[in-house]
């Protein structure tokens, strides 16, 4: 299985902070990444998916990059409702498996 | 509204079985591969398990391999996951979840239910 690793593992960050989330893949996933954002007691949310597309009504200020093993996800200006828990996921091989989460805090 | 809806959580024993079934509605259900996916509380996600658009294909974590059964009846809208000799570690939120076609990631979510194995 392909493990995903994300880091850092938690993060404290105002509003309108430009925070960024890495993940690294076991072995390469060309650009097979993609991005969640889970809020507490809800499921998660597609943000970004094959590794730099915004999926449909999420705020620009959410941007992704990276492909092979390397990714990053950035918030371009932190507001109050991107305080979360995101997860990094790769969907190049079965099964699909997803980072630990980064928790992002108030500062 | 495209949705996804679970349903069939709740208290069992160990050793007992619960089947989850999952409707969707605003879509077309049989165009898209569909997953399980599962959340123990305070913990990250794991894929459990997946089913291709017409049913002939299935894939299983090696966690819950020979123990949970995925199947769909596309006239119906409907996922399930059959679930056998449950565990103490099998307790989880569980999330049926659809895989876009064209983002190849999981673009729509169920609300989860709740799967308690204990005595």
């Amino acid at each position: 299985d392909i493990q995903m690793t994300q880091s850092p593992s938690s993060l404290s960050a105002s509003v309108g902070d430009r925070v960024t989330i890495t993940c690294r893949a076991s072995q390469s996933i060309s650009n097979y990444l993609n991005w969640y954002q889970q809020k507490a007691g809800k499921a998660p949310k597609l943000l970004i998916y094959a590794a730099a597309s915004l999926h449909s009504g999420v705020p620009s200020r959410f941007s992704g990059s990276g492909s092979g093993t390397d990714f990053t996800l950035t918030v371009s200006s932190l507001q109050p409702e991107d305080f979360a828990t995101y997860y990094c996921q790769q969907s190049y091989s079965t099964p699909y498996t997803f980072g630990q989460g980064t928790k992002l805090e108030i500062k | 509204e495209v949705q996804l809806v679970e349903s069939g959580g709740g208290l069992v024993q160990p050793g007992g079985s619960l089947r989850l079934s999952c409707a969707a509605s605003g879509f077309t259900f049989s165009n898209h591969w569909m997953f399980w996916v599962r959340q123990t509380p305070g913990k990250g996600l794991v894929w459990v398990s997946r089913i291709n658009s017409d049913g002939s294909s299935t894939g299983y974590a090696d966690s819950v391999k020979g123990r949970f059964t995925i199947s769909r009846d596309n006239a119906k809208n409907t996922l399930f996951l059959q679930m056998n000799s449950l565990r103490a570690e099998d307790t989880a939120v569980y999330y049926c979840a659809r895989l876009g076609n064209l983002e190849y990631a999981f673009d729509i979510w169920g609300q989860g239910t709740m799967v308690t194995v204990s005595s």
